[in-house]
């Protein structure tokens, strides 16, 4: 299986904060990782596939970034809807698997 | 606007057999190009994909899983369902079932709301 590691696994900002997130594949995926959100007692919901790619009707100031092994998630002014728990997953190959998440909260 | 919905016990007696449904609204479970799938997050930690199944029936399951998991489809009642063996307090977690983007496109969404199944006497 591809392991995924996230970092760092908890980030405190404020609103209007940059915010970066990292994911490592433990082997090459090409460009095939999405990104999710995840409020507490919700279901995920889908930011970011394809590594880069927006997913309809998603706020612009999140992106995505990388390839290879390396991927970054970014909000670059932190809302306070935005304050909840950040996935990755890779999507090459089966089974596909999930980093172990990053928290994201108020400082 | 495609809907899924988790359906099931959401107490199951360890060794039993926990069985979920997830209805598909707003669509149709037979369309190709996506395959259905359930993952699963015990609470406070990550996530877990148990398996996908398409329309035709052709599954994958995740290998840490598979001698436990069957997941079916009934395509008639535009349902796809888990049926998770020998369950243990481990087993405990939200459920969740998933549209999964085929070929390539190996990402979910959306997702159900999920179901909490705790495993215990």
């Amino acid at each position: 299986d591809i392991q995924m590691t996230q970092s760092p696994s908890s980030v405190s900002a404020s609103v209007g904060d940059r915010v970066t997130i990292t994911c490592r594949a433990s082997q090459g995926i090409s460009s095939w990782l999405a990104w999710y959100q995840q409020k507490p007692g919700k279901d995920p919901k889908l930011l970011i596939y394809a590594a880069s790619s927006l997913q309809s009707g998603v706020p612009s100031r999140f992106s995505g970034s990388g390839s290879g092994t390396d991927f970054t998630l970014t909000i670059s002014s932190l809302q306070p809807e935005d304050f909840a728990t950040y996935y990755c997953q890779q999507a090459n190959s089966f089974p596909f698997t999930f980093g172990p998440g990053t928290k994201v909260d108020i400082k | 606007q495609l809907q899924l919905q988790e359906s099931g016990p959401g107490l199951v007696k360890p060794s039993e057999t926990l069985s979920l449904t997830c209805t598909v609204s707003g669509g149709s479970i037979s369309r190709s190009s996506y395959y259905w799938g359930w993952i699963r997050q015990p609470p406070g930690k990550g996530l877990e994909l148990i398996g996908t199944i398409y329309y035709s029936g052709s599954t994958y399951y995740n290998p840490s899983l598979k001698s436990r998991v069957t997941i079916s489809v009934d395509t008639s009642k535009n349902q796809f369902s888990l049926k998770l063996t020998s369950v243990t307090a481990a087993d405990t977690a939200v459920y969740y079932c998933a549209r999964q983007g085929a070929g390539s496109y190996n990402w979910f969404d959306p997702w159900g709301q999920g179901t909490l199944v705790t495993v215990s006497s």
